[in-house]
């Protein structure tokens, strides 16, 4: 089955400090890789994808690169700020068709503290 | 365009009582997924609807939850006989299709006592 491991957390860093979470997958086929972002009490918010083996998602400075080759899509951030806390989840749904297209399944978050 | 809306944004109950929670597409949306979130985990799939249809309930419990996503109306997410277990959020998204972006809601926080 499809499985999403995103690197432990919390992380706290300071501001304009270099961001990276870690995700690697596991899944049938080739999925759609996701981050998601959801904010204190709020429902979740896509923040970038990638579709294909070596497409780069990016929004907001954030950017990940879909390895086929080492099943990872990173995040990063070269310069974090404080309104980049969060919870960030690592998220792929299959491609092929049937019932589950489209399912996301999610790695368990990392939550992202960042300091003045 | 308003986004996903769902309610209540949160619910308590007693064990034992049953819990309707609603989701409101966007515009345009005929396929909602329902995905809970227990506390400190990642979100898992639950149901997957579309307009008078459940098309996967494959991560539903089998007893004591149903879906339905009628022709009119928003979906429901109905759990009977709560237990305390079943504490969690509750995040819908809408969507246009298959395949396409999902859209979440807000969620609703279910706290039975």
């Amino acid at each position: 089955g499809n499985s999403v491991t995103q690197m432990e957390g919390p992380v706290t860093l300071s501001e304009e400090a270099f961001l990276t979470i870690n995700c690697t997958y596991t899944a049938t086929g080739y999925p759609s890789l996701f981050w998601y972002v959801q904010y204190p009490g709020e429902g979740l918010q896509l923040l970038l994808k990638a579709t294909k083996a070596d497409d780069k998602g990016s929004n907001k400075g954030f950017e990940a690169t879909y390895r086929k080759e080492t099943t990872s899509f990173h995040l990063e951030k070269g310069s974090v700020q404080v309104s980049d806390s969060a919870v960030y989840f690592c998220a792929l749904a299959t491609n092929a068709g049937g019932t589950s297209y489209g399912k996301l399944t999610f790695g368990q978050g990392t939550i992202l503290t960042v300091h003045p | 365009n308003a986004g996903v809306m769902q309610n209540p944004r949160h619910l308590v109950r007693r064990r034992g009582q049953e819990a309707r929670l609603r989701c409101s597409p966007m515009k345009g949306h005929s396929h909602v997924y329902w995905y809970r979130q227990l506390p400190e985990e990642g979100l898992k799939f639950m149901v997957y609807l579309q307009k008078e249809n459940i098309i996967d309930e494959s991560g539903m419990p089998k007893e004591r939850f149903s879906a339905e996503f009628p022709k009119e109306g928003p979906s429901i997410l109905r759990i009977q006989q709560v237990v305390r277990g079943d504490s969690a959020a509750y995040f819908c998204a809408s969507l246009k299709g298959p395949g396409e972006t999902q859209y979440f809601g807000p969620g609703t926080r279910l706290l039975v006592l």
